[in-house]
């Protein structure tokens, strides 16, 4: 099967310069998620999404970070304005739901670098 | 809060056994043990999860203390593919709400 898609691969900003991120999950899983991983440290998760509702985001900070996930499928975040600590790999992940025999499958992720 | 607590790294020697420990010593009974593993410029890949009794798969093996305390990721022959970060995550009720630690670094001889 196909595995979780990103792009791009890789993303140098300046600071207070907007940025955005595309996933594509494995075909029929209906939970998506965003980590952020800081060099060194191990992912965040950021969101959580069900199909296209959220069901977490209590660690998005959405001052600035937003994101979608408008028909269920392919997701989208975005940063506005970036600040130069969003310097991170941002990792999509997704499962076919919630249960622990439901392991997360895990995209390369992005590598934005913001100076 | 990981609630996990791994060594920061270990080595091994190619072809040789490994033994990845990690203490969870406030692990509540209906808390899954989940491990992943990520490679250099990869994300993190699944490697085996469990609740109370050992596991096997054709990744790894899984040892849990029987007071669930503490578990045992082990890797029969370790390859040189298998350096890696390994990841051990306690996985409460919300499974994909998973708390990453810093994990255990795996250097591989050859």
């Amino acid at each position: 099967e196909a595995g979780v898609a990103q792009s791009p691969r890789y993303k140098i900003i300046e600071k207070r310069q907007s940025v955005a991120f595309w996933c594509n999950p494995i075909s029929g899983h209906a939970t998506l998620y965003w980590y952020q991983q800081i060099l060194g440290q191990g992912p965040k998760l950021l969101i959580q999404f069900q199909n296209n509702g959220v069901v977490d985001d209590s660690q998005l900070p959405k001052d600035r970070f937003s994101a979608e996930r408008l028909k269920g499928v392919d997701s989208t975040l975005k940063i506005q304005p970036a600040k130069l600590e969003d310097s991170a790999v941002y990792l999509c992940a997704s499962n076919e739901g919630a249960g622990h025999n439901s392991p997360l499958h895990f995209g390369n992720g992005t590598r934005l670098t913001v100076t | 809060d990981a609630k996990t607590t791994q060594p920061n790294s270990m080595e091994s020697n190619e072809e040789e056994p490994v033994h990845l420990p990690c203490n969870h010593s406030t692990i509540s009974g209906t808390d899954y043990i989940h491990w992943y593993r990520q490679l250099p410029s990869q994300g993190p890949e699944y490697v085996i999860h469990g609740l109370t009794s050992n596991v096997n798969n054709r990744m790894a093996s899984l040892a849990i203390a029987e007071d669930r305390k503490s578990s045992t990721l082990i890797l029969h022959r370790a390859t040189l593919r298998d350096a890696a970060v390994y990841y051990c995550i306690r996985g409460g009720t919300s499974y994909g709400k998973l708390t990453f630690g810093q994990g255990t670094i795996l250097t591989v001889h050859p």
